[in-house]
């Protein structure tokens, strides 16, 4: 079956503690891993796609990876308004382009 | 662009009742879905459309219809609402079924 698992659940780092978020999946031919950011009261808000193991993408402090079976979210020196929950969700060759999707992790970042 | 929007951003309403949660964007998207959203469930998807005239069920339909006249417009109808329902509803229209555009949600209780 396939399954999208994101940890920690929380986190709360201090402004500029660098740290990861996992994103932990199983799916039969993965034709595409997504991350998305919600804040509060908002609809998720887009932030990388991931393709194939070993891509990379980056946008201002943060950075997405892919492995065969996990990705990351690196979040370089975190400032208070990265605070949101991120979202993974994932697309396999049989979800018929059905999105799987994880819980999230909910990013505290304190000034 | 205005993206993707929803109406109304928030209701109440007694179980039985129907209504009908509106979504329309502007980008020309040929693929729009409608998820719930729930405390420990994550995002669920209800229904979805690949283009004006073809919809398709999602992980969780029973209790709700949708119609696709238009390339713009993706209505999604309770038709006789439960407590069970009480929930935040997306919105998302994108041009493959991958990266998707969120709208900013619409939170129903059901009494």
């Amino acid at each position: 079956e396939d399954q999208v698992t994101q940890s920690p659940e929380a986190l709360r780092l201090q402004e500029g503690e660098s740290s990861s978020l996992n994103c932990s999946y199983t799916v039969s031919g993965l034709r595409g891993l997504f991350w998305y950011r919600q804040d509060p009261g908002k609809g998720p808000e887009f932030l990388f796609t991931l393709y194939s193991a070993g891509e990379e993408k980056e946008k201002e402090r943060l950075k997405a990876t892919l492995t065969k079976k996990e990705s990351f979210l690196h979040i370089t020196a975190p400032k208070p308004e990265d605070s949101a929950t991120y979202l993974c969700a994932v697309r396999g060759a049989g979800n018929n382009r059905k999105l799987i999707w994880g819980l999230g992790t909910s990013l505290a970042v304190n000034p | 662009n205005a993206g993707v929007t929803q109406t109304p951003k928030f209701q109440v309403l007694k179980t039985g009742q129907s209504m009908t949660l509106q979504c329309a964007q502007d980008m020309n998207h040929e693929y729009m879905s409608w998820y719930r959203q729930d405390p420990g469930m994550g995002l669920r998807l209800i229904h979805y459309s690949v283009g004006a005239g073809i919809t398709d069920q999602g992980e969780v339909p029973n209790g709700y219809n949708v119609s696709r006249s238009t390339t713009e417009d993706f209505p999604l109808r309770l038709l006789s609402a439960a407590p069970s329902q009480t929930s935040v509803y997306f919105c998302a229209s994108s041009t493959s079924g991958d990266t998707q555009y969120f709208g900013p949600g619409t939170r129903l209780t059901v009494l």
